[in-house]
């Protein structure tokens, strides 16, 4: 079966733009979750979301958002960019609610200049 | 609060050398998972392994395997005879929402 898609892959954009991330799960799997990465920083959290709820969020700031749509997909967003804001976003899915390894995506890899 | 430390940051090893990577985490909760998980230079985190905080024991999975040490708080990762495709950023991680900073495999012909 095919893996979690994210789209688009690369990403350029200008200090204040916004930006829309997609992540498409593995068929079935109902939890999305987002992960930023950043050489200095590692791997952090920064939301959940389950059958379209929010079900954890990480520490940043409210410029980061996201939602979950009726068909798992998930999109996240990133208002007012900041140079900051440069990083590899990863999705991940998994099937439930339990504890279980997550199956991650490629990753968007977003450019702020 | 939760942590995971990878004090290796990078680890440089020739092939067919045996490389262990470690793993350290806090926690509060008495029930757990962790994990590793493998990113190769692509970007997608393979998942490797999981283990439940109950279940201490060994795991070998071919060239890999794991000791999970309760008392200690540690989940180390071993490669048996390493090859260059291993060559990769393995990250620890406890839970979904806690990992550690990864630790960096270069394995050299």
């Amino acid at each position: 079966k095919a893996g979690v898609t994210q789209t688009p892959r690369y990403l350029i954009k200008t200090r204040g733009q916004q930006v829309t991330l997609s992540c498409s799960p593995i068929s079935g799997h109902r939890s999305v979750s987002w992960y930023q990465q950043t050489p200095g920083q590692g791997l952090q959290f920064l939301f959940e979301y389950f059958s379209e709820t929010q079900r954890n969020k990480g520490n940043f700031p409210g410029r980061f958002s996201g939602r979950q749509f009726s068909n798992s997909r998930s999109e996240m967003n990133v208002s007012t960019l900041e140079l900051g804001d440069s990083a590899l976003y990863l999705c991940a899915s998994r099937h439930g609610q339990a504890d279980y390894g997550y199956t991650f995506g490629s990753g968007t890899r977003l450019t702020v200049v | 609060a939760q942590k995971v430390t990878q004090a290796q940051t990078e680890i440089s090893v020739v092939e067919k050398e045996d490389v262990t990577l470690d793993c350290v985490y806090e926690t509060r909760d008495t029930t757990y998972y962790l994990f590793w998980y493998k990113q190769p230079p692509s970007g997608e985190l393979v998942f490797l392994i999981r283990r439940n905080s109950f279940d201490e024991q060994n795991e070998i999975s071919g060239r890999y395997s794991w000791n999970f040490q309760k008392s200690t708080s540690s989940f180390n990762f071993t490669i048996t005879a390493s090859q260059v495709v291993d060559s990769a950023v393995y990250f620890c991680a406890l839970g979904t929402l806690t990992f550690g900073k990864g630790t960096m495999l270069l394995v050299s012909p």
